[in-house]
């Protein structure tokens, strides 16, 4: 069965400070696909990045970043030089290759104070 | 714009009255599915659809129905809601390729309340 875990509760961060959020997973695929979506206090669900597993280049995208790591099962996920509006719960997701279904981490939330 | 939609967004009711989440999406997507969310218990898929007709249970069915009739719309039923139903709904959409998956996304949630 597939599994996602974000130990991380809740961060806390000064604006300005780098924030990374941890993602580890299970699956037992060797094609599957990994997703980071944030939920800011409105509600939506915003997708930010996917990644196939046989893709383990490191992007970023202005200022965040996410490091893939297969050897350790890892998709981590780093907000440089935060700000307020970075204030949300971030989510990793697994989906397998047989299905679509998104496997959820419990969430992160982040909250930058000013 | 590329977009999911929900509607309603917010809805109270009452135990036993039927009602229906409507969803739609303009992606052309074959994929549809429908989550709920739920404090301590995250997200969980209630159904899914891989393309017209063809609709399948997720991991908390119970109590819910679906239909897909059109490629865009993945309406959501509720026969006779119950309090425990009360949640945060959210439906989805993807393409489904031969390549692999695409990303999926999310309409901006409907909040029901069952009293």
């Amino acid at each position: 069965a597939q599994k996602v875990t974000q130990a991380q509760t809740e961060i806390s961060v000064v604006e300005k400070e780098d924030v990374t959020l941890d993602c580890v997973y299970e699956t037992r695929d060797t094609t599957y696909y990994l997703f980071w979506y944030k939920q800011p206090p409105s509600g939506e669900l915003v997708f930010l990045i996917r990644r196939n597993s046989f893709d383990e280049q490191n992007e970023i995208s202005g200022r965040y970043s996410w490091n893939f790591q297969k050897s350790t099962s890892s998709f981590n996920f780093t907000i440089t030089a935060s700000q307020v509006v970075d204030s949300a719960v971030y989510f990793c997701a697994l989906s397998e290759s047989k299905d679509y279904k998104l496997s959820f981490g419990a969430g992160t939330t982040v909250t930058v104070r000013a | 714009e590329a977009q999911v939609t929900q509607n309603p967004r917010y809805l109270i009711t009452v135990t036993g009255k039927k009602l229906t989440v409507t969803c739609s999406q303009n992606m052309n997507h074959e994929y549809m599915s429908w989550y709920r969310q739920d404090p301590g218990l995250g997200l969980r898929q209630i159904y899914y659809s891989m393309n017209v007709e063809v609709t399948d249970k997720g991991d908390v069915p119970e109590g819910y129905k679906v239909s897909r009739k059109e490629k865009r719309n993945f309406p959501l039923i509720l026969e006779s809601p119950s309090p425990n139903q009360t949640s945060l709904y959210f439906c989805a959409s993807g393409r489904k390729t031969s390549g692999g998956q695409e990303t999926q996304y999310f309409g901006p949630g409907t909040r029901l309340l069952v009293l």
